[in-house]
């Protein structure tokens, strides 16, 4: 069955550090998400991404975050300054169309120190 | 806002119980109603998606049914089992259905 796959699973950065996140969506999938769950609260959405630019995003989504697709295959999340409040689990999404059937990649545990 | 509603926060069965827990969401502009099965270090795993009133889904053991026009949804396991220890999460989709709204999750413990 179609994954979609999350790398790295694990990673710590010291505050101010930039990270990248990087998810491999369904490859026939058309609409692309990231949602986070800071440890003990309720997972949120941050981003969602369609026709090679967003289409919404969460007031949590500021100028620090940005998406790429840079190649057709990968979808990157990249935290330009981290701060302590940014550590989460992070979770990429894909779905064929919207509302329907989203696969979510097993998530990217985001520490900062 | 919109607002995802899950209760209990928490449940703690024996092996072989039935159990079910609640999904509540806004009863207007009603798309569909998702549920998730999260286990930890695992990724959220689809269990149904519901888009008619009135809907009952079946996956094993595990079944859903829905009420679009008072705002609710149900998840039935029938005699569970240790393995069906997990988060279950509901989720709606926002207004335009470019996002789900996740529910804070029900907690499912099972002892054998």
């Amino acid at each position: 069955e179609p994954e979609v796959t999350q790398t790295p699973s694990h990673q710590v950065t010291q505050m101010g550090q930039e990270v990248i996140l990087r998810c491999v969506p369904i490859s026939n999938h058309l609409y692309f998400y990231w949602y986070r769950q800071i440890l003990g609260q309720k997972v949120e959405f941050l981003v969602s991404f369609y026709n090679n630019e967003i289409s919404e995003k969460s007031e949590i989504f500021d100028d620090q975050f940005s998406v790429e697709r840079p190649d057709g295959s990968n979808f990157t999340l990249k935290i330009r300054s981290t701060k302590l409040e940014d550590s989460a689990m992070y979770f990429c999404a894909s779905s064929a169309q919207a509302i329907y059937g989203y696969t979510f990649g097993s998530g990217t545990r985001l520490t900062v120190v | 806002i919109l607002n995802v509603e899950q209760s209990p926060q928490s449940l703690h069965v024996q092996e072989g119980d039935s159990t079910n827990f609640t999904c509540s969401f806004p009863s207007s502009n009603f798309y569909a109603l998702h549920w998730y099965r999260w286990e930890t270090a695992k990724s959220p795993e689809a269990l149904f998606v519901m888009t008619l009133n009135g809907d009952e889904k079946k996956k094993g053991r595990i079944s859903a049914t829905l009420n679009t026009k008072e705002g609710y949804s149900y998840l039935y396991i029938k005699g569970s089992q240790p393995e069906d220890s997990a988060t279950y999460l509901c989720a709606f989709p926002g207004e335009y259905g470019n996002k789900l709204v996740f529910g804070a999750g029900t907690i499912l413990r099972v002892k054998s």
